[in-house]
């Protein structure tokens, strides 16, 4: 069973700063797809970056960037230039042909 | 429809009622999947549509939980004889195809927030 593991429950950015959130999965599958999801006290689940495991280069999303390591099965997200709007819950996902599995979430706080 | 609607977005039931959840999915998506989330949480996983045939609900957390999709797009939660265990945020997500391709981000409705009492 694949299953996802975000170790940070809080985080905390200042304005302006960049900011690292980290996942890491385990699978014995070779095709799947990554994601970072951001859930904002609406509830709303919105997708902010993906990754295809077969790439090898990291996905970029303007201020958003993955460092994604297959290896050690690790899949980062980094925020550059936090801005308020970015406080929010953030999941790790990962999804193979079997389904698509959360992580337990990262809360990021973002100080004006 | 433009997104996955879900409805209703709260509902508050007496332990021991029976509940329906609603979910429409982008028109013309093929999968839908159903997840549960806690307060505090990520998503867990309940079941798996596509189209009309439910593929997997290992995640379901009991026989009191029941899923259908019977014509392939609008899809209903039901769960009955509620307790108290059950309430949480019942979120919906649809997506295009199926496997695993570009295709495949899932979209999600708001969710509906069950409190059990």
């Amino acid at each position: 069973a694949q299953t996802v593991t975000q170790s940070q429950p809080e985080m905390s950015v200042q304005e302006a700063e960049t900011v690292t959130l980290s996942c890491t999965y385990d699978t014995s599958e070779s095709d799947y797809y990554l994601f970072w999801y951001k859930q904002p006290p609406s509830r709303q689940m919105i997708l902010v970056i993906r990754q295809e495991a077969y790439k090898q280069q990291n996905a970029t999303e303007n201020r958003f960037s993955v460092n994604f390591q297959k290896a050690a099965k690790s899949f980062s997200l980094k925020i550059s230039d936090s801005q308020l709007g970015d406080a929010a819950m953030y999941f790790c996902a990962y999804r193979s042909a079997f389904g698509m599995r959360f992580g337990a979430g990262t809360r990021l706080t973002v100080k004006p | 429809g433009a997104g996955v609607s879900q409805s209703p977005r709260y509902k508050v039931a007496k332990r021991g009622q029976d509940v329906a959840l609603r979910c429409d999915p982008i028109s013309g998506h093929v999968s839908l999947f159903w997840y549960q989330q806690a307060l505090g949480q990520g998503p867990e996983f309940l079941t798996y549509f596509q189209n009309e045939a439910q593929l997997d609900k290992s995640g379901l957390p009991s026989d009191r939980f029941f899923a259908e999709r019977p014509e392939g797009s609008v899809s209903t939660l039901k769960i009955q004889r509620t307790q108290q265990e059950d309430s949480a945020v019942y979120l919906c997500a649809s997506s295009l195809g199926q496997g695993v391709t570009g295709a495949n981000v899932l979209t999600f409705g708001a969710g509906s927030r069950l409190t059990v009492l």
